[in-house]
């Protein structure tokens, strides 16, 4: 069973769209994160949630919006794509209850062209 | 900023064990050494973790030095499928809601 599990896993759009990346967490965890990992490949922070409340917002472009429907979910919206938002998005989760142990899925590989 | 520092790169031969160290000398008390691994293409794997005490599970052993600002992650016998970037992260105890802060990690290339 896929514990993070993200959609798309691959997405080759045009610039000036907006798309949506979904993630999902069956590990009733209470905190999920995005992540960013670019060409070079760091791996940075863009925001968490904790129980569908914004905690930490990166100094990401207002061009994201994640949304968190439920603490399952945390989906991020890019608005106005541009080339440089070429990149892996990771989500990933954990909960701040009981382990610090932060779970991550797949990947999903945003192309820009 | 990462508060570990790695090396670039190692290389392992197949069915060695494969030592990686990392220093974290400015670790504090009530932090965690951590240790992740992401194999290319795939999201970033928990491998690991210890406060002072080594640690040992089914995927390999984490030995961290008595005065804490060091550690070494001992994969016993090396296999191809190991070939990734591994990260030493610190974080606090109850951390919570912190996230994971990723360093540059290092290369290994298991050869066989």
């Amino acid at each position: 069973d896929t514990a993070v599990s993200q959609t798309p896993k691959y997405l080759v759009t045009q610039m000036g769209n907006d798309k949506s990346i979904k993630c999902e967490q069956n590990l009733g965890h209470d905190t999920m994160y995005w992540y960013k990992q670019d060409s070079k490949k760091f791996l940075k922070i863009m925001f968490s949630y904790n129980n569908k409340e914004l905690i930490i917002n990166e100094t990401v472009p207002n061009r994201f919006s994640p949304k968190s429907p439920d603490k399952a979910h945390l989906n991020l919206h890019i608005n106005s794509l541009e080339l440089g938002d070429s990149a892996v998005y990771f989500c990933a989760s954990n909960d701040r209850g009981s382990g610090n142990t932060i779970y991550f899925g797949e990947g999903s590989w945003l192309t820009v062209v | 900023d990462a508060k570990t520092t790695q090396p670039t790169s190692m290389d392992c031969a197949e069915g060695r064990a494969a030592n990686l160290p990392c220093n974290h000398s400015t670790i504090s008390g009530n932090e965690y050494v951590y240790w992740y691994r992401q194999i290319h293409s795939q999201g970033p794997q928990y491998i690991i973790h210890g406060l002072k005490n080594n640690e040992t599970n089914e995927m390999a052993s984490l030995i961290i030095t008595e005065d804490r600002k060091s550690s070494t992650l001992i994969l016993p016998h090396a296999t191809l499928r190991d070939t990734a970037v591994y990260y030493c992260i610190v974080r606090p105890r109850n951390s919570g809601n912190t996230p994971l802060v990723f360093g540059k990690g290092t290369r290994l290339s298991v050869i066989a």
